[in-house]
Formats: C-alpha cells, sequence, structure tokens
C-alpha cells in the first residue's frame, strides 16, 4: 500500500464519542486526503492537506476535523462520533498534481 | 450534476474478453484522469493516469481520453478471472482534489 498504514483498521464506538484515526506515510509525499467510501456515493473527500500545518475543507468535511503537524502524519477525528459516520475511511497521499494517488488499506469504522 | 459519472454495472464478460469501462464527467477544463482497481475489503490501487486527450496503454490496459464529449474509457485485453474488481475512474479537479465515480464491478468468468 504504497508506504501508508492507516491505524485502527477497525474500530466499532459508541454515538456521541471522539474518535481518532491515524495516517501514516514513509513515502514523504506533500498532499495527504482523508476520504470515505460508501454504497451508492462512491469515495467522497473529507479533508486534505497540502503541507504541515496546511489543510482544507473537502466535499464532506461537516463532523470531522484534520490536523498534521508532521509530514508522514495526517489525523482525522470524529469529534462526537454519529451513526451515520459509519464507513470505511481511506488516507491518501500524492507526490504532485497530475499524478494520482495512492491509498492505505482503510479502516472501517461502526458507530453504534 | 455530479463531476463524474460512470455506470455501476455489473459486468459479467468470459475469460479472453476486451473489456470497455466508461465515465463521463461535466467540466471540460479537467485535464487529468485516472483509473483505479479495488479489490473487496482493499484500498483503490491506482492503474493508469493520463493528461488531457488520447491514449494511454500500460500492458493489456488502454485509457483513453475524449475532451471532445467528455468521456474517458477503461479498455482491457485478454481479460482474466484476476482481474474481478471494481474499476473506479477518477478525475483531478485543481488543488488535488480528486472526484471519483461510483466505480463498475467487473467478473471475468474463467
Amino acid at each position: 500500500d504504497a508506504g501508508i498504514t492507516q491505524s485502527p483498521r477497525h474500530k466499532v464506538t459508541e454515538t456521541g464519542t471522539p474518535v481518532t484515526l491515524r495516517c501514516h506515510q514513509t513515502e514523504n509525499h506533500r498532499y495527504m486526503y482523508w476520504y470515505r467510501q460508501d454504497p451508492g456515493h462512491g469515495l467522497r473527500l473529507i479533508h486534505y492537506s497540502y503541507g504541515v500545518k496546511d489543510t482544507d475543507k473537502g466535499e464532506v468535511s461537516d463532523g470531522y476535523s484534520v490536523s498534521r503537524s508532521k509530514t508522514e502524519d495526517f489525523l482525522l477525528t470524529l469529534e462526537s462520533a454519529t451513526s451515520s459516520q459509519t464507513s470505511v475511511y481511506f488516507c491518501a497521499i500524492s507526490e504532485s498534481k497530475g499524478t494520482g494517488a495512492y491509498f492505505g488499506a482503510g479502516t472501517r469504522l461502526s458507530v453504534l | 450534476q455530479k463531476e463524474v459519472e460512470q455506470d455501476p454495472g455489473p459486468l459479467s464478460v468470459p475469460e479472453g474478453a476486451i473489456v470497455s469501462l466508461n465515465c463521463t464527467y461535466s467540466n471540460s477544463a479537467f485535464q487529468y484522469f485516472m483509473w483505479y482497481r479495488q479489490y473487496s475489503r482493499k484500498g483503490p490501487e491506482l492503474l493508469m493516469y493520463t493528461y488531457s486527450s488520447g491514449n494511454k496503454e500500460d500492458g493489456r490496459f488502454t485509457a483513453q481520453v475524449d475532451k471532445s464529449s467528455k468521456y474517458i474509457s477503461l479498455f482491457i485485453r485478454d481479460s482474466q478471472p484476476s482481474d474481478s474488481a471494481t474499476y473506479l475512474c477518477a478525475i483531478e479537479a485543481g488543488a488535488n482534489n480528486l472526484f471519483f465515480g461510483t466505480g463498475t464491478r467487473l467478473t471475468v468468468i474463467p
């Protein structure tokens, strides 16, 4: 998975609890992304980062926050998890424009 | 209107067939196009990326972009059972933001 590690790989949590997902890369790529994948919607961008401490919102950012304090780590936080945030979350990295992104193995999150 | 639309299939073909997978997109300004393959319960894997119009070939895979029609295609020659997966088209729309199709599930029958 192109030097990308996501943790945890699986998580079950309860509504209202905070959850943090971690993405770690060893490729030194500048751009990092968090996507969620749901049936019928495909992959949708939550947040992305174009450098340390430089982040921006994606298509479905409500209820999520991110942080990037080091090049290699990109954290996604669900401040207060809801059942609608049950999904598969993918981290991706990209080196430059137009070359596509490389994805991690994903985190399956269930919010009960 | 979605940035990119993809026929979800499913698509079943016999081994050895030529497979054609297609997407349409909405904005003629888009210039970077990608195809991903995703096996069940795995992350998407980048297959090919192309810039602007024309064809790009990589082994049994050919990516084609027709900007006049806003249409992108992926052709798989001599399809194999190992090609059975979901194929996702993607378009880069500035700031390294990728918009994905919903994917076409392909099954190659031995």
